[in-house]
């Protein structure tokens, strides 16, 4: 099967720019999720699709991050205005199932490594 | 909120010796509980996962870890390890019940000497 597309691999911009990821998960996966990946840590969570309904936004920074799940496959994150802090690789994953079985592996994209200057 | 604790953000070992990555959880119910590994600029990819149907799992690459509820843990081991195990493991917990909802450690990262 094919795995997570994300794109594109790396981005580069300046703080209080926009940009925007993208993230097509495997087909029939219900759930979409996607993480932040600061350099040293481990991923956190930023917001969970199920289908295209929101789970879980709760680490979200609402008033710069916004996420949407188009006809419940794809998915776009987009980042406005970027800050200095957001430099981290973001990751895309998608799982089979969610409620109430939780214990679906999750199918990670390659990530995207963005620098903020 | 469920947690886990990663003992150990770097761990070496040498070609051949065992290896023992440490991973204690926090859950009020025994949950489930992964272990993933990355590889450089790669996303993470699922190495064994704990659902309750056995303690002792058994995972890729001839990776396994143990459950101990007494004990709160999941640490995993290899008898091995081999050059090719380089890389960053992550210990992640999902609760039992109601939405599937992963939280990952810090991360180990594993160094393999020659």
């Amino acid at each position: 099967e094919a795995g997570v597309a994300q794109s594109p691999r790396y981005k580069i911009i300046e703080k209080r720019q926009s940009v925007a990821f993208w993230c097509n998960p495997i087909s029939g996966h219900a759930t979409l999720y996607w993480y932040q990946q600061i350099l040293g840590q481990g991923p956190k969570l930023l917001i969970q699709f199920q289908n295209n309904g929101v789970v879980d936004d709760s680490q979200l920074p609402k008033d710069r991050f916004s996420a949407e799940r188009l006809k419940g496959v794809d998915s776009t994150l987009k980042i406005q205005p970027a800050k200095l802090e957001d430099s981290a690789v973001y990751l895309c994953a998608s799982s089979l199932g969610s409620f109430p079985m939780g214990n679906s592996p999750l199918h990670f994209g390659n990530g995207t490594r963005l620098t903020v200057t | 909120a469920q947690s886990v604790t990663q003992l150990g953000s770097h761990v070496s070992v040498s070609e051949g010796a065992l290896v023992l990555l440490r991973c204690n959880y926090s859950s009020s119910v025994p949950p489930y509980l992964f272990w993933y590994v990355q590889y450089p600029n790669q996303g993470l990819q699922l190495l064994l996962k704990y659902t309750s149907a056995a303690t002792l799992v058994k995972g890729i690459n001839g990776f396994e870890a143990e459950f101990k509820k007494s004990e709160t843990s999941f640490h995993l081991t290899k008898p091995s390890a081999h050059m090719s195990d380089a890389a960053e493991y992550f210990c992640a917990v999902s609760p039992s019940g109601g939405y599937q909802k992963v939280t990952f450690g810090i991360g180990t990262k594993l160094q393999v000497i020659p």
